[in-house]
């Protein structure tokens, strides 16, 4: 069945450091792909999402690029902030009904 | 626009207590969902309701019930609270399931 498998955390990175999350997903067909962010206190909002095959999402310095052959959808930014500590999750739609399948979270620290 | 409303934000229970937790959104969306957020879970599905007049059970649907009240509002009861319902409590809903969802700000559940 459909699921999505991220890196487990907490990541804890310096100020300017490069990120990235690892997701990797199993799917039938080719379904949209997902990052959504928790900040403390709050709800998921999107991040960023591709649609298709090869597209690149991005969003406030993060990108994130659908690769059909690895079946990955790795987050990526070149140069963190303490504001970008949260969680981060990957997703994609149950291509078998009305569902979001959601990875584990990541949980990120940012350092001044 | 005010997008996913949830209230109350936050509820103290005794155990045997029974409570409603309410969800309404305002973007015309067919499809709404509840989710439990513990730590280090991720986000679990508890019942979704794919199009108004439609219900169904998600992952951990034992010891809740839901009402689609009308196409803006989804509410989720627990009937007789117990401690293992101690939660984050977050209502989504989605224009259908191949795009975002969004997110209430959430409802911190304590039972003791």
């Amino acid at each position: 069945g459909d699921s999505v498998t991220q890196m487990e955390g907490p990541v804890t990175l310096s100020e300017e450091a490069f990120l990235t999350i690892n997701c990797t997903y199993t799917a039938t067909g080719y379904p949209s792909l997902f990052w959504y962010v928790q900040y403390p206190g709050e709800g998921l909002q999107l991040l960023l999402k591709a649609t298709k095959a090869d597209d690149k999402g991005s969003n406030k310095g993060f990108e994130a690029t659908y690769r059909k052959e690895t079946t990955s959808f790795h987050l990526e930014k070149g140069s963190v902030q303490v504001s970008d500590s949260a969680v981060y999750f990957c997703a994609l739609p149950y291509t078998g009904g009305f569902k979001t399948i959601f990875g584990a979270g990541t949980r990120l620290f940012v350092k001044a | 626009n005010a997008g996913v409303t949830q209230t109350p934000k936050f509820q103290v229970l005794k155990t045997g207590q029974s409570m409603t937790l309410q969800c309404a959104q305002d973007m015309n969306h067919n499809s709404m969902y509840w989710y439990r957020q513990d730590p280090g879970m991720g986000l679990r599905l508890i019942y979704y309701s794919a199009s108004e007049g439609t219900t169904d059970k998600g992952e951990v649907p034992n010891g809740y019930n839901v009402s689609r009240l009308n196409k803006r509002e989804f509410s989720l009861r627990l009937e007789s609270a117990a401690p293992s319902q101690t939660s984050v409590y977050f209502c989504a809903s989605y224009e259908d399931r191949n795009t975002e969802a969004f997110f209430g700000q959430g409802t911190r559940l304590t039972v003791v």
